[in-house]
């Protein structure tokens, strides 16, 4: 069964400083791979995905994530941390066929003044 | 734009009453889903119908049954409430179950006492 894990449920980081949010995932075929956002009381909304066509994937508000086969990772980056950033981060991994997305447990991104 | 209409967005509930929950979308997306999400255990997948007329078990069916009632609407009754399923529900919608992009609602966060 595929899996998706996501290191750290919690990372704090200084506005203007790097951001590096950890996911790895579990799959016995080439999967689609997916970071979405949720800001405080809304829905999920999709940052970016990667479906085979290019390892780094650029996404909205100045997020990218590069697939690494070799490690099984697709972390996701930002050079710079806003304050706007401040919310809670969940990949995700599908195969190619009707199976639903399968979520990590998300990491909460805060960002310090 | 509407997308992914969710009600009610708060519920009260005591320990065996029942209610259901009630999502729309208007993108004309034929797959819908319900996710739950509680603290430390990210968004775990109830059901979900991959088109109109077809429902399956995701990961934590118990407790839940779902009526997929036209290409628009997929609700979610819990008969019997239990204190377990105190949470934050999403429904959420796609164009396929394999295309990845899903689209979530702003939830609903019911407490069952």
């Amino acid at each position: 069964a595929q899996s998706v894990t996501q290191l750290g449920s919690h990372v704090s980081v200084s506005e203007g400083a790097l951001v590096l949010l950890r996911c790895n995932y579990s799959s016995s075929v080439p999967p689609y791979l997916f970071w979405y956002v949720q800001y405080p009381n809304q829905g999920l909304q999709l940052l970016l995905k990667y479906t085979s066509a290019a390892t780094l994937v650029k996404g909205i508000n100045g997020f990218e994530a590069e697939f690494k086969k070799s490690e099984t990772s697709f972390h996701l980056t930002k050079p710079s941390a806003h304050m706007s950033d401040a919310a809670e981060y969940f990949c995700a991994v599908s195969r190619s066929g009707n199976t639903p997305l399968v979520f990590g447990k998300g990491t909460r991104l805060s960002v310090i003044a | 734009n509407a997308g992914v209409t969710q009600t009610p967005k708060f519920q009260v509930l005591k320990t065996g009453q029942s209610m259901t929950l009630q999502c729309a979308q208007d993108m004309n997306h034929n797959s819908m889903y319900w996710y739950r999400q509680d603290p430390g255990m990210g968004l775990r997948l109830i059901y979900y119908s991959a088109s109109e007329g077809t429902t399956d078990k995701g990961e934590v069916p118990n407790g839940y049954n779902v009526s997929r009632l036209n290409k628009r609407e997929f609700s979610l009754r819990l008969e019997s409430a239990a204190p377990s399923q105190t949470s934050v529900y999403f429904c959420a919608s796609s164009a396929g179950v394999n295309t990845g992009e899903l689209f979530f609602g702003e939830g609903s966060r019911l407490t069952v006492l």
